[in-house]
Formats: structure tokens, C-alpha cells, sequence
């Protein structure tokens, strides 16, 4: 809802310029990872997602990174403009579930 | 396409008071479906699912219980709001189990004075 972000780490971005988010998972059996984008008051909605036989997909100016010796996902955005201001999160398959993230702010000054 | 509805989009009721929160879910056919609720700078927590007609399981014993009278109708049930049920609900939908990829509906946000 539009209190989701509060209290999250922030990302702020000028326009045009490229976005990093990062997520660090817990578990090092899952096998596949989502990034979901939820902007403010609105559900959650899917952005990319990779399996662990990967390290890299992209997609339409995404791209999502996984380097499974760490636990480390990324979602890079390219050409970041206004309409990428939104809470990003990533979730893992755990124990037969999505486990989510708490998310990460991205606000992208015009 | 796919299309999942949720209402109401906005819900303020009194302690003690009744809730239904109903998703339906369009284009698709026996999927699974899930009532997540998500608190302020936390992430999802799973509070039902549902893999088809009249089978829940659930995930947080509380005060909320789900129901699926069709194959694409998902209702979250209370008979008496605390305010801790205050919060944004979200029902999703997957065509495969638990694990697998979730496509979420609007939401709807309850608060329980």
C-alpha cells in the first residue's frame, strides 16, 4: 500500500541515469528467484524472473544477475525514468514457497 | 489474458465488526490461490492458499479464514476484527504450486479503528 515503503532502504536516481537494486537470499537451494515492482497504494507486479541454471536474463530495460556463490540477486534498469518510482523486491523458492524481501525504495529524480 | 480483481480497495471498520474480502481471478483456469497480507516496510507473509475448490490450507493461525466456493472466487473471512488485522491484503494467483511464479491483484487496505 502507499506505507510500503517507509522505514526501507532508498535508492535515489536521477532520470536517465541506470538503477541497481540488490537482494541478498537465504537460501542456498532455491533454484528460482522473481523481482516484483509495487508502486505506491497498488499490488505487487512481476518484472523478471531467472532460474538458478542462469546468471543473467534480461529483459525489456532489465536485467536481473545472480551469482549464487554469494546469495546475491540484482536488478539493474537502464534509462531509469519517472515511472520506475516504486518498491522493489525480490523473492526465492524456500521450502516449497516464495519467501519475499522486505523491498528496496527507488525515487527517481527528474 | 489473465486478470485478478479484488474488492473493496479500501475497507475501515470497527473493532469486533465482520470481514469479507473477495478475489476473483479471469482467464485462467484452476489455479491456485493465495491471501497475503503485508504490514508497513515488511515483506509478504503468507496467510492462505488455496490449490481448488473447498481446499485451504493455512500458513498463520490468527483470527482470518479463507474460503473457495468457485474455482476463481477467494474470500478472507473474519467474524471479529482486532486491530491488528489492520493492513494491505493481497490475493494472487499461480498457475503452478506455492513456489512458483505469483501474480498479484490490486489489493486492498483495511484499517480497524
Amino acid at each position: 500500500g502507499e506505507s510500503v515503503g517507509l522505514h526501507l532502504p532508498t535508492l535515489s536516481v536521477q532520470e536517465g541515469d541506470n538503477s541497481i537494486i540488490n537482494c541478498a537470499y537465504s537460501n542456498s537451494a532455491s533454484d528460482y528467484f522473481i523481482w516484483y515492482k509495487q508502486e505506491s497504494g497498488k499490488g505487487p507486479q512481476f518484472i523478471i524472473d531467472i532460474r538458478s541454471n542462469m546468471d543473467k536474463r534480461q529483459g525489456q530495460r532489465v536485467t536481473v544477475l545472480l551469482n549464487k556463490t554469494v546469495k546475491h540477486l540484482s536488478l539493474q534498469i537502464a534509462a531509469t525514468q519517472p515511472g520506475d518510482s516504486a518498491v522493489y523486491f525480490c523473492a526465492e523458492n524456500m521450502n516449497n514457497r516464495l519467501a519475499f524481501g522486505k523491498g528496496n525504495q527507488v525515487v527517481v529524480i527528474p | 489474458s489473465q486478470t485478478i480483481h479484488q474488492w473493496p480497495a479500501t475497507l475501515v471498520q470497527p473493532v469486533g465488526s465482520p470481514l469479507s474480502l473477495e478475489c476473483t481471478v479471469e482467464g485462467t483456469s484452476n489455479p491456485n490461490l493465495y491471501w497475503y497480507r503485508q504490514a508497513a516496510g515488511r515483506g509478504l507473509q503468507l496467510l492462505f492458499y488455496s490449490v481448488g475448490i473447498g481446499q485451504i490450507s493455512s500458513e498463520v493461525p490468527q483470527n482470518l479464514s479463507a474460503s473457495r466456493p468457485q474455482d476463481r472466487q477467494f474470500i478472507l473471512s473474519s467474524k471479529k476484527l482486532l486491530l491488528s488485522d489492520s493492513g494491505f491484503y493481497l490475493c494472487a494467483w499461480s498457475s503452478g504450486g506455492p513456489a512458483d511464479t505469483q501474480y498479484f491483484g490490486p489489493g486492498t487496505r483495511l484499517t480497524v479503528l
